[in-house]
């Protein structure tokens, strides 16, 4: 596709339950990033995959956090058993690793755990 | 330690006017990228400009240009004749190589700006 795709746009579980959210990146874009978004708060790095190296997961909150990529394509962020503070928006990002050109967003997950 | 800060957590600006928001950065390596990002009420994160840390120029996009001083650390966002449109949240980051060769972008808190008609 012409951007990067995230699904669902909008998620709202029940505290404990699991969620997968998934990126869609833009085809041929070897770096994928994850990050969250707290309300009215920046973005904090969760996980970054680089073609098919060992994933940086030095931003994962917890182990109930894990994410997967196969090759170059899309990307699964798996939360587990939520907790409300859970609740943020999810960003993916794709891009060449080293650009002059930014690294283009998806619209999000916006996370809801009640 | 915080890589990037941006000290304004809120400007205001009249249309038609010029506007700065600051940011400054912190790392030790020689190679790095500075971006800067627009993220409307909408939600979605839109890539404005970047600029590299041996560019000789200070980089230009349009009404957006960035006033970028090695020396100091700074490289703050310049945006000319506001629009309404300009209403937002505006992000700086950094890319800068970790161990491993990693590059991850960090991001700042972010300044809301609000363009007044």
């Amino acid at each position: 596709g012409a951007g990067v795709s995230q699904s669902p746009s909008n998620k709202v579980t029940e505290k404990g339950k699991d969620v997968e959210l998934r990126c869609d990146p833009i085809s041929g874009h070897t770096a994928l990033y994850w990050y969250r978004q707290r309300l009215g708060q920046g973005l904090e790095f969760l996980i970054y995959f680089q073609g098919n190296s060992a994933p940086d997961k030095s931003g994962l909150p917890s182990d109930r956090f894990s994410a997967e990529r196969t090759g170059e394509s899309v990307s699964t962020l798996t939360i587990q058993r939520t907790q409300q503070e859970d609740s943020a928006v999810y960003l993916c990002a794709s891009g060449a690793s080293v650009t002059n050109y930014g690294y283009t967003f998806g619209s999000g997950t916006r996370l809801t755990v009640v | 330690a915080q890589k990037i800060t941006q000290t304004q957590p809120g400007m205001f600006v009249q249309e038609k006017e010029a506007v700065t928001l600051d940011c400054t950065y912190d790392t030790s390596d020689p190679s790095y990228g500075l971006f800067w990002y627009k993220q409307p009420s909408s939600g979605e994160m839109i890539f404005l400009i970047y600029q590299g840390s041996y560019d000789q120029q200070n980089a230009t996009e349009g009404r957006y240009s960035l006033n970028f001083q090695k020396a100091r650390k700074s490289a703050n966002l310049v945006i000319s004749a506001s629009q309404l449109g300009d209403s937002a949240m505006y992000f700086c980051a950094m890319r800068d190589p970790l161990g491993g060769g990693s590059y991850i972008p960090t991001f700042g808190r972010g300044t809301s700006l609000i363009v007044h008609p």
